[in-house]
């Protein structure tokens, strides 16, 4: 089985440019959630989406959203980006209820906002 | 208020010995525990899971050990192999992995040859 795929893998944008991330989950999952990781902060969450629905939402501002198709496939969304939202974004997926429920990471996508 | 604690920034261990990576968490909700390892410029990959039903739990070289009273959990690893070198997340979910995982900020393991 394929693993957990994100595109792009990075990405360069400048202050108050919006950007769009994309998250390919393993196939067969159905949840998808989506992380945020910094050199202070460790992996902080930022949501879950199951089913094409929010299940879950981290503490981060309304200029983070996201979404979920009905292939399971995930976008996540930064508006009007800042200095301090340049970070690794992991999408993981997991099949609720499956008896080895376990989530499972992508490579990430390193975002540099200049 | 951080929920799930590793405390050591890092760790140095010789090949061949055993590593033991610990984590608190202060959660009482918690009770399915993962431990997940992470190389530079890559995602966490999943090493090891282990529910609040149990107190332990192996896979090959590696052990999860989780002390409820505690609220603790380790993570050994015996031998220790350079390719064990990378940064060790301790992670916890409620609801038996339906909520959010909650991470650490990780350890640092080096394996010295």
């Amino acid at each position: 089985k394929a693993g957990v795929t994100q595109t792009p893998r990075y990405l360069i944008k400048t202050r108050g440019q919006q950007v769009t991330l994309s998250c390919s989950p393993i196939s067969g999952h159905r949840s998808v959630s989506w992380y945020q990781q910094t050199p202070g902060q460790g992996l902080q969450f930022l949501f879950e989406y199951f089913s094409e629905t929010q299940r879950n939402k981290g503490n981060f501002p309304g200029r983070f959203s996201g979404r979920q198709f009905s292939n399971s496939r995930s976008e996540m969304n930064v508006s009007t980006l800042e200095l301090g939202d340049s970070a690794l974004y992991l999408c993981a997926s997991r099949n609720p209820g499956h008896s080895t429920d376990t989530q499972y990471f992508g490579p990430g996508t390193r975002l540099t906002v200049l | 208020d951080q929920q799930v604690k590793q405390n050591s920034p890092s760790l140095s261990v010789q090949e061949g010995r055993i590593s033991i990576l610990n984590c608190d968490y202060t959660n009482s909700m918690f009770d399915y525990f993962l431990w997940y390892k992470k190389y530079p410029a890559e995602g966490p990959t999943f090493l090891i899971s282990i529910s609040s039903i149990k107190d332990k739990n192996e896979d090959g070289r590696f052990t999860v050990f989780l002390n409820k009273s505690a609220k603790h959990l380790s993570l050994h690893i015996v031998p220790s192999q350079p390719g064990d070198s990378a940064v060790y997340f301790c992670a916890a979910s409620a609801g038996s992995g339906n909520t959010p995982l909650v991470f650490g900020k990780g350890t640092r393991l080096s394996v010295i040859a």
